[in-house]
C-alpha cells in the first residue's frame, strides 16, 4: 500500500496569510494526487486534481503543485470560510489512501 | 441539485451488523462508480470500498475485508453498505462519494451518517 503523509497535523494563520500543507507518497506517483476540504458535519469538497487542477467553482486562490513523492496545497490570502481541515489523497493506486489531514485554525 | 444523502447509521453492541443507505439525486446514478469511506474520532478520512457502475468490479480495503458488503441499485439510485461483525474501531462517520474516470477523484460526496459501536 502507498503511504501517505501529510504536514503540518494543524496550523494557526491570520486572514490573508498565505498557507502551503505539504504531502509526501512513500514512493513515487508522478501527479496523481488530489486535495480535499473538510468542515465538521458538511461532506468533503474536491479542491485540486492531478496535483494542479483547480476543480469547478473552486477559488483561484487555492492551488496545487508537486509530482512523484513529495506535493503542495497552496492558499494566497486565507478567507474566514477556508478554516477546515484539508486532506491529500493518492489515486496511483488501490487502496486509495488519505492523508491524515491538516487543520487550518484562525489565529 | 446535485446530492447524496447518506442514512442507515446509529448505536450498535460490538458484534452487531447496520446497514448504510446513499441516496444519488440530481445526476445519474447510473453512470458513476461509487465509494464508502469513514471519518474515525481523531482519525483521517479512509477509503473502505469501491464498486463500479455495473456492479462487477468491486474493492475493499483490507480494514472491511469479508466483514462489509457493498451493494447498489441503479433502479433506486441507491448504494448500500452491509457491515457486519462490528468493532469498536468501527465507530466514525461513514460517506459515501462518486468516483469521476476523467478527474481520477472523488467529486460528489455527501454529509455523512455517525455509526457508534458501543455496548
Amino acid at each position: 500500500d502507498i503511504q501517505t503523509t501529510q504536514s503540518p497535523p494543524s496550523l494557526s494563520a491570520f486572514v490573508g496569510d498565505r498557507v502551503t500543507i505539504t504531502c509526501r507518497t512513500s514512493q513515487s506517483i508522478t501527479t496523481y494526487v488530489n486535495w480535499y476540504q473538510h468542515k465538521p458535519g458538511k461532506a468533503p469538497k474536491l479542491l485540486i486534481y492531478a496535483a494542479s487542477n483547480l476543480q469547478t467553482g473552486v477559488p483561484s486562490r487555492f492551488s496545487g503543485g508537486g509530482s512523484g513523492t513529495e506535493f503542495t496545497l497552496t492558499i494566497t490570502s486565507l478567507q474566514p470560510e477556508d478554516f477546515a481541515t484539508y486532506y491529500c489523497q493518492q489515486s496511483f493506486s488501490t487502496p486509495w489512501t488519505f492523508g491524515q489531514g491538516t487543520k487550518v485554525e484562525i489565529k | 441539485e446535485v446530492q447524496l444523502v447518506e442514512s442507515g447509521g446509529g448505536l450498535v453492541q460490538p458484534g452487531g451488523s447496520l446497514r448504510l443507505s446513499c441516496a444519488a439525486s440530481g445526476f445519474t446514478f447510473s453512470d458513476y462508480s461509487m465509494n464508502w469511506f469513514r471519518l474515525a474520532p481523531g482519525g483521517g478520512l479512509e477509503w473502505l470500498s469501491y464498486i463500479n457502475s455495473i456492479s462487477d468490479i468491486i474493492y475493499y480495503a483490507a480494514s472491511v475485508r469479508g466483514r462489509f458488503t457493498i451493494s447498489r441499485d441503479n433502479a433506486k439510485n441507491s448504494l448500500y453498505l452491509q457491515m457486519n461483525s462490528l468493532r469498536g474501531e468501527d465507530t466514525a462517520v461513514y460517506f459515501c462519494a462518486t468516483r469521476s474516470q476523467q478527474l481520477d477523484a472523488f467529486h460528489i460526496w455527501g454529509q455523512g451518517t455517525m455509526v457508534t459501536v458501543s455496548s
